[in-house]
Formats: structure tokens, C-alpha cells, sequence
């Protein structure tokens, strides 16, 4: 069993502001996913990664895998980031998901 | 081309009742992951499908929650007799054939409130 753990578990920050949210896990994996969840609760893929470093948008995703650490940043925020981030990783068909950064970025 | 479609969206049942959630994957995916999210609480694994196959039920608890994914139609995943601690959120996820490290597509869920 892979221990997922986040952090902050809340986060505020004010529009523009550059984010950053932490996710380490107790053993090795295969590959490391971060997810999006809007009120709602539809849950959207952001990345998948399993080495290095990925960029889409301002969003930018990073991971150590000697650490077991990986980081999500969110530059020039806006208020429809608000959302809560997931962290989640696999090994094999086995996923296990942190609790999740709930974010809300204030205009 | 849809994405994962999950229906309903909202079930209501009383204690007691049967619960059916249906997911069908995205066109061409073949593996298909139940989740279940509690409220305060991150997204737990409860099964995973293949085509006619139960690949992995280890998340499933043991009585009452059964899962199929039939060679034709939906995947289901049925909880008899509900009670009031089976009230949560319910996602599937999909992949396609041989890349389970993939990224997952989710379905919009489905919240079950057992009253």
C-alpha cells in the first residue's frame, strides 16, 4: 500500500500569485498522476508523470523519484483554478490517491 | 467522442434498496476502475474491469457491492441492501487496452445518498 500525502490541505491565495502544491508517497512507483476536481466533482487528468518535469499552460508538474516527491505549481493564478488538486499514484493497475489541496484563488 | 458517461448523476435510495451505477468507458477504452470518495475523504479503489473479467476486486468490500463490465453495454457496479455508510461518491475511470500507466479519464460520478 502507497502512502499518499499532500499538502497544504487548504490553500488561499490572491489572482496572480504563484502556486505550489506537494505530494509525497511511501514506495516506488510507476508513474505519479495529478488530478482536478471542480465543485461538482467531475475529476479531471492534468498530468501523468513518471520522471522529470511537465508543462501545459501555466500549469507545471514535477517529480523526484529518488524523493518520492512531487510538485504541482500553478503560475499567475486566476480564480478558475479554484478547484481541489489530487495527487495519485500507480503501480501496476493499483492507484492510490492523496485527499486532495483544495484551492481557492481570490479575485 | 464522449468521454466516460456515468448515470445517474444523483441516486437517492432508502436502506434497504438496490443501488445500480452504470459507467461506459471512453470509445475504444477497455479497462475500467471504480472509485469511491467519502466525504473528508480521498478517492478509494474498489475494482477493476476488463471486458467479461474482474481484474482486480481487492477494494470491493466483501458482501452486498458486486461489479461487471459485460462484453456488451455499461460497466455496473450494484450495492444491495444499502446503508447509510455506503453514501459517498461513486467515479468510474477508464484506459485503453495494454497502457494502465495512462492517464485515467474520469466519469462526472455518481453521488448516492442513502436516506
Amino acid at each position: 500500500k502507497n502512502e499518499v500525502e499532500q499538502s497544504p490541505q487548504n490553500l488561499t491565495a490572491q489572482e496572480g500569485e504563484f502556486i505550489t502544491i506537494n505530494c509525497s508517497y511511501s514506495v516506488g512507483i510507476s508513474a505519479l498522476h495529478w488530478l482536478q476536481q471542480h465543485p461538482g466533482g467531475g475529476i479531471v487528468s492534468l498530468f501523468m508523470l513518471s520522471s522529470g518535469k511537465k508543462k501545459h499552460g501555466r500549469l507545471i508538474a514535477t517529480i523526484n523519484i529518488q524523493e518520492k516527491h512531487s510538485s504541482l505549481h500553478i503560475t499567475a493564478s486566476h480564480p478558475r483554478d479554484s478547484a481541489v488538486y489530487i495527487c495519485a499514484t500507480n503501480t501496476g493497475n493499483q492507484f492510490y490517491f492523496g485527499t486532495g489541496t483544495s484551492l481557492t484563488v481570490i479575485p | 467522442n464522449a468521454g466516460v458517461m456515468q448515470n445517474p448523476r444523483h441516486l437517492v435510495r432508502r436502506r434497504g434498496q438496490e443501488a445500480r451505477l452504470r459507467c461506459s468507458p471512453m470509445k475504444g477504452h477497455s479497462h475500467v476502475y471504480w472509485y469511491r470518495q467519502l466525504p473528508e475523504e480521498g478517492l478509494k479503489f474498489m475494482v477493476y474491469l476488463q471486458k467479461e473479467n474482474i481484474i482486480d476486486e481487492s477494494g470491493m468490500p466483501k458482501e452486498r457491492f458486486s461489479a461487471e463490465f459485460p462484453k456488451e453495454g455499461p460497466s455496473i457496479l450494484r450495492i444491495q441492501q444499502v446503508v447509510r455508510g455506503d453514501s459517498a461518491a461513486y467515479f468510474c475511470a477508464s484506459s485503453p487496452p495494454g497502457k494502465i500507466n495512462e492517464k485515467l479519464f474520469f466519469g462526472s460520478g455518481t453521488q448516492l445518498s442513502v436516506l
